[in-house]
This record gives C-alpha cells, structure tokens and sequence, in this order.
C-alpha cells in the first residue's frame, strides 16, 4: 500500500509565478490536510478537506492560496503570484476518517522562490 | 503566546544517557496529544500518543498531566538513531477543527558516540 504521494518534491519559482503542489493520499483515505513549514519554523495548519468540500480553511492565507480536493485526482494547494516568503516546504496528511492519531504525511514539496 | 511550547533545546547527549523533552500547551479545549519525530529535511513521522495514565513503548515514555496543560516524553539509554528534531502536537477537536494539528515549534537532539 503506497504511502502518500506528493509532488513535486521540489519546486522553483520566480516571483509572480503560480505553484502548484499535488498531493495523493493513501488509498481508501478521504480528508487530506496541508500544513506548511517555514524555515526554522515548526509546521502550521493550513487546511482541511474531504472529498470536493473544504472543511476548515481557518489557516490558509486570505489571498493568493487555494486549495480543492476534487473527487477524481489528487488533492492541489495553488499559490499565485508566489513570493519568496512563500518559500516553505509544504506537507500533506491524510486520514481515513476524523480521526488525528491516524495522519499520515506524505514527504512533502520544497518550494523556492527566487 | 504559542499554542504549544516546548523546550528551546538543542539537547546533545552521549549514548546512553536519558533524556527528558516538556511541552505545555494553552488550548485547554485540546483533546489529543502526540509526540512526533522529524528527521533533517523529512516528513513528520508518529511517535506515540500521549495519555493521561501515562503509556510507555519501548525506550520511550509520555506522561499527559491535563491540570497543568503539561506533556513531557522521556527517552531512556539514548541510540544514535534517537538524534532528530521531537515535535509536541496538540489537536483542537470539537466544532470544524477535528483533525487539525497544532505543533510546538520542536526541539533538536543531538546524540553522539
């Protein structure tokens, strides 16, 4: 059974580009949850999702940052017009139910913006 | 005030030694507590759940004391495979929040021959 999937691992982006990371959760798994790490920071909540419903976006930037979690394909965090404080590695659980004990973190993209 | 806090650290011990991580935590709506651990440029990986009674697996022990919003994880006869950064994770249940996780910034151990 794969693990979860994220890609790319790594990502570079110029200054008013659009990035977008992709995230494949176990198989059987329905909510998915990106958390963002900034450098010598820990990680941060970003955003909840199950299957085409956003459940809690309560940390996820009011601009430039969206994510969907469609019910065919992997789940997508989109930032546009990225900036370098963008520059993070970003990481996505998943879950097969509500549940926090049984997350499970893919390896997550590096983004650099140049 | 952050969410979670743990020890600033770094903590650098000889095999062997043991070594004591605490964590406290200000959400006294926080239900759930875990102790993750996070090698260099990789992803956070489960190490234990935290419970009141205590719970102990191996060469590790977690100890939960609600009162004083207070969460300590114990390692004993550290491994050189032990070095990593320990994460404190708090989840705020209840109302929209079910499964988000609130991580404490993480502190660094260092174990050395």
């Amino acid at each position: 059974n794969a693990g979860v999937m994220q890609n790319p691992r790594h990502l570079v982006r110029r200054r008013g580009q659009e990035a977008r990371l992709r995230c494949s959760p176990m198989k059987g798994h329905s909510h998915v949850y990106w958390y963002r790490q900034l450098p010598e920071e820990g990680l941060k909540f970003m955003v909840y999702l199950q299957k085409e419903n956003i459940i809690d976006e309560s940390g996820m930037p009011k601009e430039r940052f969206s994510a969907e979690f469609p019910k065919e394909g992997p789940s997508i965090l989109r930032i546009q017009q990225v900036v370098r404080g963008d520059s993070a590695a970003y990481f996505c659980a998943s879950s097969p139910r509500i549940s926090e004990e049984t997350q499970y973190f893919g390896p997550g993209t590096r983004l650099l913006v140049l | 005030r952050k969410e979670v806090e743990q020890d600033p650290g770094p903590f650098n011990v000889p095999e062997g030694a043991t070594v004591a991580f605490n964590c406290t935590y200000s959400n006294s709506a926080s239900q759930s507590f875990f102790w993750y651990r996070q090698d260099c440029r990789k992803e956070p990986k489960l190490l234990m759940s935290v419970y009141s009674s205590g719970n102990e697996d191996g060469r590790f022990t977690a100890q939960l004391n609600r009162a004083s919003q207070y969460i300590s994880l114990l390692i004993r006869d550290s491994k050189l495979s032990d070095s990593a950064t320990y994460l404190c994770v708090a989840s705020n249940a209840g109302g929209t929040s079910y499964g988000k996780l609130t991580f404490g910034q993480g502190t660094i151990l260092t174990v050395h021959p």
